[in-house]
C-alpha cells in the first residue's frame, strides 16, 4: 500500500476484554515497530520485528501483550484483559532498511484504545 | 540500552523567532539521530536526520547539530510560523538492525 495502515482507527472497549490491533505495512519493507502514545507523552517502544528474525520483545509492559507478523507482512497487536492503563495511542511503523539511515520510520495513523 | 533526553517539555516563541531544541542520549553507539514532528491528531513524520560522522545538516528553515563527545544534538527552526506549531521528537539508534529510541517531545507554540 502507499503508507503504513492501522486498524480499527478507535477502539474502545470494557477492562478485561481482549483486543487485537492491525497493523498493514508498506509493501517491501522489512521491519515492523509498534510503539505506544500515552496523552500528551512521549513515544514508547513494545515490539520489532525484523523479517525471519526471532522480535525484539523488550518493550512490552506485561505478558498480558502479545505481537505477531504473519507472512513478514501484517501484524497484529493482542491485548489482553485490558486495563484502564492499557489506554493510549497504538502506533505502528516500518521500514525499509532497519535503523536505515536514508529510510527513516514511516508511521500509520494509530489506534486509540480507551479501556472504560 | 539507549536513554534519550529531551529539552525544554514546552516551547513558546513569536512568529519568526528562532526555536532550539535539545537532546542528550546515553549510549555511545548510537550513530544516527531522527528528527519527527506531530501535529495534533496526526502521526509522527521525519523531517530531518543527521548521522554520527556529520556535525551539521539543514534543509531551508530547520537545521540539526551533532556534538558526538558531549553526546547531545539539537533541532534549530528559524524564521518559526505558525505552521511549525507541533510536538517535536529526537531519536536516537545503532547501527541497522536496531529500534529507535524517543526523546519525551517538545511542545512547539509559534505565536502570530
Amino acid at each position: 500500500g502507499a503508507g503504513v495502515s492501522q486498524s480499527p482507527s478507535n477502539k474502545v472497549t470494557e477492562k478485561g476484554k481482549d483486543v487485537e490491533l492491525r497493523c498493514d505495512p508498506i509493501s517491501g519493507h522489512t521491519a515492523l515497530y509498534w510503539y505506544r502514545q500515552s496523552l500528551g507523552q512521549g513515544l514508547e517502544f513494545l515490539i520489532y520485528f525484523q523479517g525471519n528474525s526471532a522480535p525484539d520483545k523488550s518493550g512490552l509492559p506485561s505478558d498480558r501483550f502479545s505481537a505477531e507478523r504473519t507472512g513478514g507482512s501484517v501484524s497484529t497487536l493482542t491485548i489482553q484483559r485490558t486495563q484502564q492503563e492499557d489506554s493510549a495511542v497504538y502506533l505502528c511503523a516500518s521500514s525499509l532498511i532497519p535503523g536505515s539511515y536514508r529510510y527513516g520510520y514511516t508511521f500509520g495513523s494509530g489506534t486509540r484504545l480507551t479501556v472504560v | 540500552g539507549e536513554n534519550v533526553e529531551q529539552h525544554p517539555s514546552t516551547l513558546s516563541v513569536q512568529e519568526g523567532d528562532s526555536a532550539v531544541i535539545k537532546c542528550t542520549y546515553s549510549d555511545s553507539a548510537s550513530n544516527y539521530f531522527p528528527w519527527y514532528k506531530q501535529e495534533l491528531g496526526k502521526r509522527p513524520q521525519l523531517i530531518i536526520d543527521i548521522r554520527s560522522n556529520v556535525g551539521e545538516k539543514k534543509d531551508q528553515r530547520i537545521a540539526v547539530t551533532l556534538n558526538k563527545t558531549a553526546k547531545h544534538f539539537s533541532l534549530h527552526i528559524t524564521e518559526t510560523q505558525p505552521e511549525d506549531s507541533a510536538v517535536y521528537f529526537c531519536a536516537a539508534n545503532k547501527a541497522a538492525g536496531n529500534k529507535l529510541t524517543f526523546g519525551g517531545g517538545t511542545r512547539v507554540l509559534v505565536k502570530p
